[in-house]
């Protein structure tokens, strides 16, 4: 089955204890992308890769670190959280970054930290 | 900045249709979305529009695009319990690059 597949699903840590979100595609898709989705803010990107070793910055990007080893996983990397991260976290790809076809979204990350 | 604009919510008796609506921001997007969220989900591609187009009909979903006024709407027939949920309008701007952006969500809520 197509999909995007994040992990884990839920995430309670502490403050300043570093932490990986994974996201795996097997779409072979160009482009990924992080997102985290806030009350009454909507969706907001992160990062983004059009391809492997290829990343940049989105909207809110403070906080946060991402690599594209390989072209199937993204991961996202929080190297010292705060409370302030506290969020749901969305992987989506996409065959381009033009949408054409549009975007798969993951399942998403409940995180918290306190 | 101007924002992708919907309105937060809209009830609905079941067997009604729906009609979701959506302002976005930049007049040459090329592609324009439509998501569903469901509680504890995550967002699932319902339908997207090609800006060459001024409606698509996919079962019992209809999308119209009004690029002059840059209005979006999905009409939902025949609205079913099931269609509770979240609905985000999103458009990749030009100018901004390759992100999706989207609306706040309109909350949509059936009642049998």
């Amino acid at each position: 089955e197509a999909q995007v597949t994040q992990n884990p699903r839920y995430l309670i840590t502490v403050t300043g204890k570093k932490l990986t979100v994974t996201c795996s595609q097997n779409m072979n898709h160009e482009y990924m992308s992080w997102y985290r989705q806030d009350p009454g803010l909507g969706l907001r990107q992160i990062y983004y890769s059009m391809n492997v070793e290829v990343t940049d910055k989105g909207d809110v990007p403070e906080g946060y670190k991402v690599s594209r080893k390989e072209k199937r996983n993204f991961p996202l990397i929080l190297e010292s959280p705060s409370p302030n991260q506290t969020s749901l976290y969305f992987c989506a790809s996409s065959f381009t970054g033009t949408g054409d076809r549009g975007y798969t979204f993951g399942s998403g990350t409940r995180l918290t930290v306190v | 900045g101007e924002d992708v604009e919907q309105s937060l919510f809209l009830s609905v008796r079941e067997g009604d249709s729906s009609v979701i609506n959506c302002t976005y921001t930049d007049s040459s997007s090329t592609y324009l979305y439509w998501y569903k969220q469901e509680p504890g989900a995550g967002l699932q591609l319902l339908t997207y529009i090609f800006s060459n187009m001024d409606m698509k009909q996919d079962q019992r979903l209809t999308v119209l695009l009004n690029k002059k006024d840059k209005h979006l709407s999905l009409r939902i027939a025949d609205t079913q319990t099931g269609d509770s949920a979240i609905y985000f309008c999103a458009e990749i701007p030009n100018q901004a690059g390759t992100a999706l952006i989207f609306g706040k969500g309109t909350t949509l809520s059936v009642s049998s």
